[in-house]
């Protein structure tokens, strides 16, 4: 499977500054997605990545906050903008492989970001 | 909200002992998957059962499904202190690729 390294592993941001992370995939792959995950809680995705177009974004996220590259089948970035100490979470991208026609996802370690 | 529910939240057993946790979901689904998250890293995927699937083995993992009631159990059998980490269900429907996440139950395996 598609081994994802993500980065930074952590981080320590001070309000209002924005923070990249990135995500680099072994393999090429059509679609990557962010997910966050705010301390002690479960996963909520933040948006769909597809090379070559917009990012589709889900119900509460917007791109003015968290915009998000894809440039190849290989890259993607996220960036989490204006941060407020709500936004400490871990992000998290992953990838999809279908396996016997059902999705599955491989996961990148997680970007941890705790705003101050 | 869609997201899946697990129970229980947490759960602390000793080694050897039998771990089970449970999972509702309230869509109709393709399959429903169960992933292992430790210490607030990445999640890496166990297992996979089909809507048209009720049990599935792999190791010392069981998976049963329930789809009239909406709901699936995962058991981890001979528990070792290294099962110890958060585990998700995640489900997925047929008209499109995303996943949705449960809530995740904590299991803390004590040697």
């Amino acid at each position: 499977s598609a081994v994802i390294s993500q980065k930074p592993s952590r981080d320590i941001c001070q309000r209002g500054t924005s923070l990249t992370i990135q995500c680099q995939v072994d393999s090429q792959v059509t679609m990557m997605f962010w997910y966050r995950q705010q301390p002690g809680q479960s996963l909520t995705l933040i948006a769909t990545a597809n090379q070559g177009s917009e990012a589709t974004y889900e119900s509460g996220f917007v791109i003015d906050k968290f915009p998000i590259s894809r440039p190849n089948l290989t890259f993607s970035t996220l960036t989490v903008s204006n941060m407020s100490p709500e936004d400490s979470s871990i992000y998290l991208c992953s990838v999809l492989k279908t396996v016997s026609g059902a999705n599955v996802l491989t996961f990148g370690a997680g970007s941890r970001l705790t705003v101050l | 909200s869609q997201q899946g529910e697990e129970d229980p939240q947490a759960l602390s057993i000793q080694e050897g002992e039998n771990a089970t946790m449970n999972c509702s979901y309230k869509t109709s689904i393709n399959n429903l998957q169960w992933y292992r998250q430790n210490s607030g890293r990445g999640l890496v995927h166990l297992i996979l059962i089909r809507s048209n699937e009720r049990e599935k083995h792999s190791g010392r993992l069981r998976v049963t499904l329930d789809t009239s009631k909406k709901s699936s159990s995962l058991l981890i059998t001979a528990s070792r202190a290294a099962d110890t980490a958060s585990y998700f269900c995640a489900t997925g429907t047929y008209n499109t690729d995303k996943l949705i996440f449960g809530t995740g139950t904590r299991l803390q395996v004590f040697p």
